[in-house]
């Protein structure tokens, strides 16, 4: 079974500072690992998916992440905030070269923006 | 390019009724997934229906059922519905049913249970 844990259910920033939401997964299986993010009252978008080409996955609006599997995580980061950016934003993990395996979804992290 | 688009995007029923909701997919994607998400909750996963045949179902009970049409769009259908059933309901399209394709998500459908 898959699952992901999404450390803080809410983020607060500065605006223009770092920002760090953090995703650790369990999966006896190597994963493929999603970070989405979902603007009020929309649907999900995706920012970035790791599949095994290389740990380090960069994304859409500078967002990136490390795939670590020592530590099996996979936080998302982006060098500077900006207002826009305040959103939910869901990892999520599947199994990697399946046929039908559903997304596992995190709780998610709701990142806010300060002026 | 149209996305994911999804009806009606609302909807208000009370409790025993039973909904429909609909959900066309991206032009050439073969795949549909319906997620539930209730507030505050990541979404979780409720079917997947690939060339029109079920190929994943999540932990949902029986009042819950879909099926996906040769055009491949898809319905949901709940049954005798729950307080507990209010959420927003999300389905994603992707090209097939590989775990390594994008799933684009529609908008979604708000379900309120009264």
């Amino acid at each position: 079974a898959q699952s992901v844990t999404q450390l803080g259910s809410h983020v607060s920033v500065s605006e223009g500072a770092l920002v760090l939401l953090r995703c650790n997964y369990s999966s006896s299986v190597p994963p493929y690992l999603f970070w989405y993010v979902q603007y009020p009252n929309q649907g999900l978008q995706l920012l970035l998916k790791y599949t095994s080409a290389a740990t380090l996955v960069k994304g859409i609006n500078d967002f990136e992440a490390e795939f670590k599997k020592s530590e099996t995580s996979f936080h998302l980061t982006k060098p500077s905030a900006h207002m826009s950016d305040a959103a939910e934003y869901f990892c999520a993990v599947s199994e990697m070269d399946s046929g039908n395996t559903p997304l596992v979804f995190g709780k998610g992290t709701r990142l806010s923006v300060i002026a | 390019d149209a996305g994911v688009t999804q009806s009606p995007t609302h909807l208000i029923k009370t409790r025993g009724q039973h909904v429909t909701l609909r959900c066309s997919p991206i032009s050439g994607h073969k795949s549909v997934s319906w997620y539930q998400q209730v507030l505050g909750q990541g979404p979780q996963f409720i079917f997947q229906y690939y060339e029109k045949e079920e190929r994943g179902r999540g932990n949902f009970p029986d009042r819950f059922s879909a099926r996906q049409f040769p055009n491949y769009s898809s319905e949901l259908n709940v049954n005798a519905l729950l307080l507990g059933d209010s959420a927003l309901y999300l389905c994603a399209s992707s090209l097939d049913s590989s775990s390594y394709n994008e799933q684009f998500f529609g908008p979604g459908t708000r379900l309120t249970v009264l």
